[in-house]
């Protein structure tokens, strides 16, 4: 199975709104994304998690808040979002490995994104 | 910061044709990936290619890398309809090679 899935498609929230965004992988990768995406521009990196753990947080504002609750999982967790937050987030999985203390890069397995609309 | 940017940035060709996009690069990489999104939807990992390596072929892609011009390009032979998204080269960054960085894109129209 080499699926990523995201749930919800779509999402619509006010800026006093509380929701989540959800992303699940079974191809046991160890390293898991998550990217912003506004039209017409490539995806940007926000977080990424290996072995559960955050490894890189790109400088993002804290009313997103991920989470990885097991090695399948991946949670961001929205709160008090400003309009200029609306894009498609996706989220990623690649393999992590550390051989002779390089980490290799793989590639990255995306979902079909969640578009996200903040009112 | 940006680390690889395509050329062109946007090409229209009829199907049936080949397409040829291109991506420089600028500091020293492991691997190039190639990656097409279709409107709206996640990206599609195309192919890998390694620093040691000059030329790969998957299907009808044909992917080469050029270290010593820190270039790649992607050819697309006999392209479809069906080929028509947005296709992106990405390069890890230098010290955190778990992360990528994309370039900005090139559209490509692939006209029936």
């Amino acid at each position: 199975d080499t699926e990523v899935t995201q749930t919800p498609k779509h999402l619509v929230m006010g800026m006093t709104n509380k929701k989540s965004l959800k992303c699940e992988q079974h191809m046991g990768h160890r390293a898991m994304y998550w990217y912003k995406q506004k039209a017409k521009k490539p995806p940007e990196l926000m977080f990424v998690y290996s072995y559960e753990k955050l490894s890189i947080n790109e400088s993002v504002p804290s009313r997103f808040s991920p989470e990885c609750p097991n090695s399948s999982l991946l949670n961001l967790h929205l709160h008090a979002l400003q309009p200029e937050d609306s894009a498609l987030y996706l989220c990623a999985s690649s393999q992590f490995l550390i051989l002779a203390g390089v980490v290799p890069t793989y590639e990255q397995y995306f979902g079909p994104g969640t578009r996200l609309t903040v009112t | 910061s940006q680390q690889g940017e395509e050329d062109p940035q946007a090409l229209s060709i009829q199907e049936g044709e080949n397409a040829t996009m291109n991506c420089s690069y600028k500091t020293s990489i492991n691997n190039l990936q190639w990656y097409r999104q279709n409107s709206g939807r996640g990206l599609v990992h195309l192919i890998l290619i390694r620093s040691n390596e000059r030329e790969k072929h998957s299907g009808r892609l044909r992917v080469t890398l050029d270290t010593s011009k820190k270039s790649s390009s992607l050819l697309i032979t006999a392209s479809r309809a069906a080929d028509t998204a947005s296709y992106f080269c990405a390069t890890p960054i230098t010290g955190a090679n778990s992360k990528l960085t994309f370039g900005k894109g090139i559209t490509l129209s692939v006209r029936p």
